[in-house]
């Protein structure tokens, strides 16, 4: 799987659009992004993936460039229980067991 | 639906002890997963099942064991505990090929 890299920690303010970059430039092109979040002490939760098409769910949008090689995370109106550790992942699609988590991004909502 | 629930929440052993992790989820989800998470980093694979019956290893199996007797029911087993087992614990659920893995609240394990 493709190695990502990741700010390690970034602020936003309250109702602000929160923009949480990732460069994954190995992508191969069968992989898909992945986004996950941790709120402190709690199991991570999945928030959104995609393929090459930008996709949008209740959580979140999720912006691939053309290129794949490098992806943002937009949480449009950030509240402070949107402050987690944010996880970008490159795995290699649905039944691949594994999800490699590195030490993500640090969002800290700010009042 | 209670989710992925884990058992215990805490726990402290002492070098050389054994105990098992419990960890059960009630979306009948063949898929299971045990991960570990040391402090400030991210989560590592130690054994996965995709169904009753089979399991298989992940990233850093050494030191645990596992098994699948039931879709509910994915135990983790610590034989000879040592302090480099000193972590959280996450077990996870997922529907077969699925992107979403869903995520216990950890059991957070001290070996001292």
């Amino acid at each position: 799987d493709a190695k990502t890299t990741q700010p390690p920690s970034m602020d936003c303010a309250e109702g602000r659009a929160a923009n949480l970059p990732c460069n994954h430039s190995t992508i191969s092109g069968n992989e898909y992004v992945y986004w996950y979040r941790q709120i402190h002490s709690q199991g991570p939760q999945y928030i959104i993936h995609g393929l090459k098409n930008n996709e949008t769910n209740e959580m979140a949008s999720l912006i691939i460039t053309e290129d794949r090689k490098s992806s943002t995370l937009i949480l449009p109106h950030a509240t402070l229980r949107d402050t987690a550790v944010y996880y970008c992942i490159v795995n290699s699609g649905a039944g691949s067991y594994q999800l490699t988590f590195g030490k993500g991004t640090k969002l800290s909502v700010i009042p | 639906n209670a989710g992925v629930t884990q058992t215990p929440k805490f726990r402290i052993l002492k070098i050389g002890q054994s105990m098992t992790l419990q960890c059960a989820q009630d979306m009948n989800h063949n898929y299971m997963y045990w991960y570990r998470q040391d402090p400030g980093m991210g989560l590592k694979l130690i054994y996965y099942s995709v169904g009753a019956g089979i399991t298989d290893k992940g990233e850093v199996p050494n030191g645990y064991n596992v098994s699948r007797s039931t879709t509910e029911d994915f135990p983790l087993r610590l034989e000879l505990a040592a302090p480099s087992q000193t972590s959280v614990y996450f077990c996870a659920s997922s529907y077969p090929n699925s992107y979403e893995q869903y995520f216990g609240p950890g059991t957070r394990l001290t070996v001292t």
